[in-house]
């Protein structure tokens, strides 16, 4: 057990819609990173936030937000969902920056 | 070309057996990750190193930052070591913030 909790683990939602991702970090962790895992393009970083504030940005898409709260836990909003935007979604997070990652299960979000 | 190269993409060898997983890459980096994905899909981050050499058990991690080239080795595989190894780099991207750029993987298989 990595100590990153990710919610929910799988969701199945329609092309057009909106979804939230939830991560709670490991406990003092500072930083979160969000990273997508799809088959055709493997693991790409998306975004990593620093206490609070956003520290780096990847390949992440318009469509895509995130945030993270004063009690450090992220949460990654997709909207306007597509086909291709089916994949595994990680979480991980690190005391410092950089640090050692911890990742969570992943949740997996299937687009019908 | 990728920044992020692995080899071999897939390897195959018997139990007992020393492996080896290579990585090269090509930017200049603050950190290297080695991490390993089981089938089921969960991702747990073995090693970061900057310099030298580490060792955690069966698992040894070697970075050579002037040959922009990492190693990781495992002694002794057995059954269990069957996952995905996959290798990450820390840099710095032309925007100036800090990324992480994976390899494709080594999908490694142990049979007993």
């Amino acid at each position: 057990d990595s100590g990153v909790t990710q919610t929910p683990k799988h969701l199945i939602t329609a092309t057009g819609q909106r979804v939230t991702l939830r991560c709670s970090p490991r406990s003092g962790d500072l930083s979160v990173y969000w990273y997508q895992q799809s088959l055709d393009q493997g693991l790409q970083f998306l975004i990593q936030y620093y206490n609070g504030e956003e520290r780096a940005k990847g390949n992440i898409l318009e469509r895509f937000s995130a945030q993270q709260f004063p009690d450090l836990h992220s949460e990654l909003n997709l909207s306007s969902l597509e086909l291709g935007d089916s994949a595994l979604y990680f979480c991980a997070s690190s005391a410092g920056n950089p640090g050692e990652l911890f990742f969570g299960e992943g949740s997996r979000l299937t687009v019908l | 070309k990728n920044e992020v190269e692995q080899s071999p993409q897939n390897l195959t060898a018997q139990e007992g057996e020393f492996i080896t997983i290579n990585c090269s890459y090509s930017v200049g980096i603050s950190a290297l990750h080695w991490l390993q994905q089981h089938p089921g899909g969960g991702i747990v981050s073995l090693f970061m190193l900057s310099s030298g050499k580490k060792k955690h058990g069966r698992l040894i991690a070697t970075i050579n930052i002037q040959e922009k080239h990492s190693s990781l080795h495992i002694t002794a595989s057995h059954p269990r070591d069957s996952a995905v190894y996959i290798c990450a780099v820390r840099s710095v991207s032309n925007f100036g913030n800090e990324k992480l750029t994976f390899g494709t993987g080594t999908r490694l298989t142990i049979i007993p």
